[in-house]
């Protein structure tokens, strides 16, 4: 256990269902990010809250939503995907501090298939 | 152009030795934080190691050293006395600390190292 949870694991949907994915840090951090890691491709950042400032990929299309209630919890709603959004999501969170650089600590990430 | 280049889509190394998985990196950023990331096939990352670009010496964590050439931006990871279960995904990232508050790492594409017995 990394102090960083998702839920769920796996999850497999259609192009027409909507869903969501949830991530939990327990670190006390003040920063969460969204990636996504497709096969053969770099991880690619696509949301990250930090002190209260949301940063996103514009790559990234709307049909991800990202929301983040509290500075401990994170999550990725997701409607009407495509095929090519089938991936690895993985959270991450951090400590971040001006001037200060603290790794990231990751969560084991959803394996999302989209049929 | 690329920020973070790994040029060895694979690796093999034989138990107990050494290996280095090469990483380059492109900034115009004075301030810097360069990582390497582990991912098993369990598919969770695992920080290990972290240089800043204004640490004047090379990190090191156990096993892990990073051979860090600020001038040829190089930000090699160094495994020593290998074992099978360093088998994984490596990933090198950087964060530029003078781009904001909200810190972004980007990643390169990663090293499949392979640890033979």
């Amino acid at each position: 256990e990394t102090g960083v949870t998702q839920t769920p694991r796996h999850l497999v949907m259609g192009m027409t269902n909507k869903k969501s994915l949830k991530c939990e840090q327990h670190l006390g951090h003040n920063a969460m990010y969204w990636y996504k890691q497709s096969a053969k491709k770099p991880l690619e950042l696509m949301f990250v809250y930090s002190l209260e400032e949301r940063v996103e990929n514009n790559s990234v299309p709307s049909r991800f939503s990202p929301e983040c209630p509290n500075s401990s919890h994170l999550f990725l709603h997701l409607h009407t995907l495509q095929p090519e959004d089938s991936a690895l999501y993985l959270c991450a969170s951090s400590q971040q501090l001006i001037g200060t650089e603290f790794p990231s600590v990751f969560g084991p990430g959803t394996r999302l298939t989209v049929t | 152009a690329q920020k973070i280049t790994q040029t060895q889509p694979g690796m093999f190394v034989q138990e107990k030795e050494a290996v280095t998985l090469d990483c380059t990196y492109d900034t115009s950023d004075p301030s810097y934080g360069l990582f390497w990331y582990k991912q098993p096939s369990s598919g969770e990352m695992i920080f290990l190691i972290y240089q800043g670009s204004y640490d004047q010496q090379n990190a090191t964590e156990g096993r892990y050293s990073l051979n860090f050439q600020k001038a040829r931006k190089s930000a090699n990871l160094v495994i020593s006395a290998s074992q099978l279960g360093d088998s994984a995904m490596y990933f090198c990232a950087m964060s530029e600390i003078s781009s904001g508050s909200a810190r972004q790492l980007t990643f390169g594409s990663g090293t499949q190292l392979t640890v033979l017995p």
